[in-house]
């Protein structure tokens, strides 16, 4: 079946450091991938999404490249706020072209940045 | 557009006892989801529901039961809660053919 494999957690960096979260994948086809991120006390937001191999996703200042030689998709950041602080989710979507897609779920990254 | 809503947003629950966990969308969206998280576990399928009229088993069903009521809401039931589902519960629907999911704010269930 599918899994994904997130880097233990959790992370403490100081604003404007480097971020990487690994996140490793086995999958049968062909997935989509996916970062989720979600802040205290609120639901879960899509952060960004890649579709086919060698497909970059970015947003916010986030960026993750779907490597199927590595089956991997870390997400990296450039300079982290404190704002960023949250709990960072990889997932795969085995929609497969279908109508409807099941994801599967990292355990999750707990991001704190500090001033 | 209020996107995914949830209800109630907390609840306390003895075990034995049982209780239906609310969900609507706005969006048109035709599958819906219910997911669990628990620490160190992400999140974990229960039940989902592709489109309005059916349902089927996730990753993690027992103890529980879902209705699609329609097209805008699909519901959680726990018949006789036990401590195991004490627990973060997820709604989450979709667009056909677009895997992006959009969850709603979550039901935080301590069952005693």
């Amino acid at each position: 079946g599918n899994s994904v494999t997130q880097m233990e957690g959790p992370v403490t960096l100081s604003e404007e450091a480097f971020l990487t979260i690994n996140c490793t994948y086995t999958a049968t086809g062909y997935p989509s991938l996916f970062w989720y991120v979600q802040y205290p006390g609120e639901g879960l937001q899509l952060l960004l999404k890649a579709t086919k191999a060698d497909d970059k996703g970015s947003n916010k200042g986030f960026e993750a490249t779907y490597r199927k030689e590595t089956t991997s998709f870390h997400l990296e950041k450039g300079s982290v706020q404190v704002s960023d602080s949250a709990v960072y989710f990889c997932a795969l979507s085995d929609a497969g072209g279908t109508s409807y897609g099941k994801l599967t779920f990292g355990q999750g990254t707990i991001l704190t940045v500090h001033p | 557009n209020a996107g995914v809503t949830q209800t109630p947003k907390f609840q306390v629950l003895k075990t034995g006892q049982s209780m239906t966990l609310q969900c609507a969308q706005d969006m048109n969206h035709n599958s819906m989801y219910w997911y669990r998280q628990d620490p160190g576990m992400g999140l974990r399928l229960i039940y989902y529901s592709a489109s309005e009229g059916t349902t089927d088993k996730g990753e993690v069903p027992n103890g529980y039961n879902v209705s699609r009521l329609n097209k805008r809401e699909f519901s959680l039931r726990l018949e006789s809660a036990a401590p195991s589902q004490t627990s973060v519960y997820f709604c989450a629907s979709s667009h056909p053919y677009q895997e992006t999911q959009y969850f709603g704010p979550g039901t935080r269930l301590l069952v005693l």
